[in-house]
């Protein structure tokens, strides 16, 4: 049983490009949520996906935008990268309405020039 | 306003001691709260999760405590190994919603030393 997968591992991108980040669930979880992880700090939570649908979302830019495919699978969108988008963004999944954990990912690594 | 502070923000300790690290959080209403062990560029895995009536629960050399009235919660580790060097995140999840919602503090750097 295949853990919460991210592609890709590492990107090197320039400043005003656009970037898309992936993520597959965990095998039966139907919710995907995607952090932000600058050096040195805690995870930040910039979106939720359930249903296809953003249910909540943290405090950050429309630059983030993201979409949940029927398979449950997600992508993070970053229009307009800022030098400041340099960070791991991480993706979580969780069954909703669960009290279980939320397993992560190993992470996306973004390094913004 | 919903917060986790976590302390210390760093803590080097040798091999084979124990330590603790505390969690404390304003997050309401509660619904959960987890420590998490992240390797640095990786993601962070699951050690404990702990509800509302639970006030102790062990894995391994881990254990955490919850103190839901004084919304305060430790992780102990006994016997310490240059493995757990890492950091240890305490999370917070409300019931604010019927998908829940994390609320992370910044994390406890553990070095070990031989």
């Amino acid at each position: 049983d295949a853990g919460v997968t991210q592609s890709p591992t590492h990107l090197i991108k320039t400043r005003g490009q656009q970037v898309t980040l992936r993520c597959s669930p965990k095998s039966g979880h139907d919710t995907v949520s995607w952090y932000q992880q600058a050096l040195g700090q805690g995870p930040q939570f910039i979106f939720q996906y359930y249903e296809e649908e953003e249910r909540q979302r943290g405090n950050f830019p429309d630059r983030f935008s993201g979409h949940q495919f029927p398979n449950y699978s997600s992508e993070l969108n970053v229009n307009a990268l800022l030098l400041g988008d340099s960070a791991l963004y991480l993706c979580a999944s969780s069954l909703a309405g669960s009290a279980e954990t939320q397993y992560f990912g190993p992470g996306t690594r973004l390094l913004v020039l | 306003k919903n917060q986790v502070e976590q302390s210390p923000q760093s803590l080097i300790i040798l091999e084979g001691k124990n330590c603790t690290l505390q969690c404390n959080y304003t997050v309401s209403p509660f619904s959960n709260l987890r420590w998490y062990k992240q390797d640095t560029g990786r993601g962070p895995v699951s050690l404990t999760i702990m509800t509302f009536s639970e006030n102790t629960k062990s894995n391994g050399r881990y254990t955490a405590t919850l103190d839901a009235d004084t919304k305060q919660s430790s992780l102990h580790i006994t016997a310490s190994q240059l493995s757990d060097s890492a950091s240890y995140i305490c999370v917070v999840s409300d019931r604010g919603s019927t998908l829940g919602r994390l609320y992370f503090g910044r994390g406890t750097q553990l070095t070990v030393w031989p």
